[in-house]
């Protein structure tokens, strides 16, 4: 089962910032989170990652609390493109399979 | 930037028939593996793949799976006697060696 718990769907207006949570509560010391989106049937695709500092990249940031207990995934200007189900995984660094829970819908509104 | 393919993108096969699905890993990545994910569910795993040999698989991956890279690039996955409940999209993804791997367009495999 996915350690990771996250609200089914969330509606944002495009041009505004999306705030994806995700709660991790049993997250061990070595684990990353890592996000990943599923654009209507493709491929799954990565987004970003990180251990306990803030991450960002061209794509979007990552805000991970003190206690590694729970996430936010920020896109900052949401597109209509950007209407996927979002994935919140956590594991080790190296060689591990992904274990996939359900996401969460975010649908990009005009 | 280099991708994972996948071929053929839809397969439609006879119950009972063999199916290969095919995968092209990036050149220089390690690990491999195979995802399914059916109409409306979740992704899952089915198998990892590292150094020409099955590294974990899940209880899905019975006998009826198998899995081969037989030329250094290609990466096959083979249902030797398709069911129904085998009707999903089948992802091929592969890792240098880090848990963040990148996927293919998948296969939808539908067994009439």
């Amino acid at each position: 089962d996915a350690k990771t718990t996250q609200p089914p769907s969330m509606d944002c207006a495009e041009g505004r910032a999306a705030n994806l949570p995700c709660n991790h509560s049993t997250i061990s010391g070595n684990e990353y989170v890592y996000w990943y989106r599923q654009i209507h049937s493709q491929g799954p695709q990565y987004i970003i990652h990180g251990l306990k500092n803030n991450e960002t990249n061209e794509m979007a940031s990552l805000i991970i609390t003190e206690d590694r207990k729970s996430s936010t995934l920020i896109l900052p200007h949401a597109t209509l493109r950007d209407t996927a189900v979002y994935y919140c995984i956590v594991g080790p660094e190296y060689g591990n399979k992904l274990v996939f829970g359900a996401g969460t819908i975010l649908r990009v509104k005009s | 930037e280099p991708e994972v393919t996948q071929t053929p993108s839809h397969q439609v096969t006879q119950m009972g028939q063999e199916v290969i699905l095919r995968c092209v890993p990036i050149s220089n990545h390690l690990y491999f593996y195979w995802y399914r994910q059916i109409l409306g569910q979740k992704v899952e795993f089915l198998v990892s793949f590292y150094n020409n040999e099955i590294s974990e698989k899940s209880e899905i991956f019975d006998d009826q799976f198998s899995v081969e890279r037989p030329d250094g690039s290609n990466f096959t996955l083979k249902i030797r006697s398709t069911k129904l409940e085998d009707s999903a999209m089948y992802f091929c993804a592969s890792t240098i060696g880090v848990t963040l791997c990148q996927f293919g367009p998948g296969t939808r495999l539908t067994v009439l």
